[in-house]
């Protein structure tokens, strides 16, 4: 079993609608969870953090921790062209993640149809 | 504030042969990780320093090594190229070992032919 999964995509959704991308992790020790946006040929950018269950919200996204179903996921609201990305779903130990050791998923390509 | 600076952005290697990467952290940061990314897949942790020390070391050979420097920044090497290690390999930074988050440089992407 892949510690962090994501589901591949592509992930197609219309200008305006809500995109919804899901992660899993296996590890119960883990404490904190990010959403990484990546174009392509870029390097990753952080969009979210969430340490605590439940929804954190920051602008247009959304993102949702369930600990007890090893289940995270972003909500991207009123989705935009621009959005139009990899997203990749990472996993770490620590609170924060700064010991390095995050576990990033497959990624979840998103294309946002205008 | 400059961000996470990697040097070279690209490289063209040939098998066996042993390339180095470099990496400035955020001014003020102490910690520096590095990561190999396979096209199609997510990052893989590789290492990761701290005030010069090694605090974690992922799956990977002995080829593979890194330092970091007394003004934090770091490189990685790694000898005896072979093709699989064609990657984006990404440092990123964080200003300490534990709370807050890491940033990404842009990446050194490497091909080994």
């Amino acid at each position: 079993q892949k510690e962090v999964e994501q589901n591949s995509g592509p992930l197609s959704v219309p200008e305006g609608a809500i995109a919804s991308l899901n992660c899993t992790y296996s590890d119960r020790g883990s404490q904190s969870f990010f959403w990484y946006r990546q174009y392509s040929g870029k390097s990753p950018e952080l969009i979210m953090f969430i340490y605590s269950n439940g929804d954190k919200e920051d602008g247009r996204f959304t993102a949702q921790l369930n600990k007890a179903s090893q289940y995270v996921s972003l909500l991207i609201r009123d989705s935009q062209p621009s959005d139009s990305a990899t997203y990749l779903c990472a996993v770490a130990k620590d609170y924060g993640g700064s010991q390095g050791n995050l576990i990033f998923g497959k990624g979840t390509k998103l294309s946002v149809k205008p | 504030d400059a961000g996470v600076t990697q040097s070279p952005t690209h490289l063209i290697k040939t098998r066996g042969q042993q390339v180095t990467l470099r990496c400035s952290p955020i001014s003020g940061h102490k910690s520096v990780s590095w990561y190999q990314q396979v096209l199609g897949q997510g990052p893989q942790f590789i290492f990761q320093y701290y005030e010069k020390e090694e605090r974690g070391r992922g799956n990977f050979p002995d080829r593979f090594s890194a330092r970091q420097f007394p003004n934090y920044s770091s490189e990685l090497n790694v000898n005896a190229l072979l093709l699989g290690d064609s990657a984006l390999y990404l440092c990123a930074s964080s200003s300490g070992v534990f709370g807050n988050t890491i940033y990404f440089g842009e990446g050194s992407w490497l091909t080994v032919v």
